[in-house]
């Protein structure tokens, strides 16, 4: 089945520094790769998602790399603020089943 | 709208019970998930529901656990004689139609066996 690792673990960044985390999968197949936000005790919420047929997608502060041959994507956070704090999950689906990475635990510092 | 909502919001249970989790998807979407989420850990998907197709079951983790889509709307996961290591929360999602529209996720139901 699909594998998906997710690093770093754990990322601390100063307040308007750039965060990066950086996701691969194992199975080819994989045509749909969201991002979700999980703040401490809530629902996990989408803030970016990418189709296999794009390389890159951009939403404000946020955006989302493929790269489909070496079977990575990235996410991008410009100008971080503490808000951003939160875990963040990449995921790869196959016929709309998810396989979730293990998650990144973002601490943006005022 | 209304978002996915699950019932109920907290479980707490004895080792060798029996559960039943709830999940109201959002209305119209005929895709329908669970996942599991142990402490501090991602997601784990379990079984996965579209429309009147044969349920993906292939992440139910044994026979003890089972779910059901009524009425293409309202689906039930239950857990059959309950083991401590099934303590996790569980998260039920929903989405519009196609594998590649976005999964909506439910507050999820808290799990603790004793």
């Amino acid at each position: 089945g699909e594998n998906v690792e997710q690093h770093p673990s754990t990322l601390s960044v100063q307040e308007g520094d750039s965060a990066v985390i950086k996701c691969t999968y194992s199975d080819s197949a994989s045509n749909y790769f969201p991002w979700y936000k999980q703040e401490l005790g809530k629902r996990p919420q989408l803030i970016i998602d990418i189709r296999s047929n794009v390389g890159e997608k951009k939403d404000q502060r946020i955006a989302v790399t493929l790269n489909k041959t070496a079977k990575h994507f990235s996410l991008h956070i410009t100008e971080t603020q503490p808000e951003d704090s939160a875990v963040y999950f990449c995921a790869a689906s196959i016929r709309g089943k998810l396989t979730f990475g293990q998650g990144t635990i973002l601490t943006v510092h005022p | 709208g209304a978002g996915v909502s699950q019932s109920p919001s907290n479980k707490v249970t004895e080792k060798g019970k029996d559960v039943e989790l709830r999940c109201d998807p959002i209305s119209g979407h005929t895709a329908l998930y669970w996942y599991r989420q142990s402490l501090g850990q991602g997601l784990e998907f379990l079984i996965y529901f579209q429309g009147n197709s044969a349920p993906d079951k292939s992440g139910l983790p044994s026979d003890r656990f089972s779910a059901e889509r009524t009425g293409g709307s309202v689906s039930t996961l239950t857990i059959q004689r309950t083991q401590q290591e099934d303590s996790a929360v569980y998260l039920c999602a929903s989405a519009r139609a196609s594998s590649t529209d976005t999964q909506y996720f439910g507050p999820g139901t808290r799990l603790t066996v004793l």
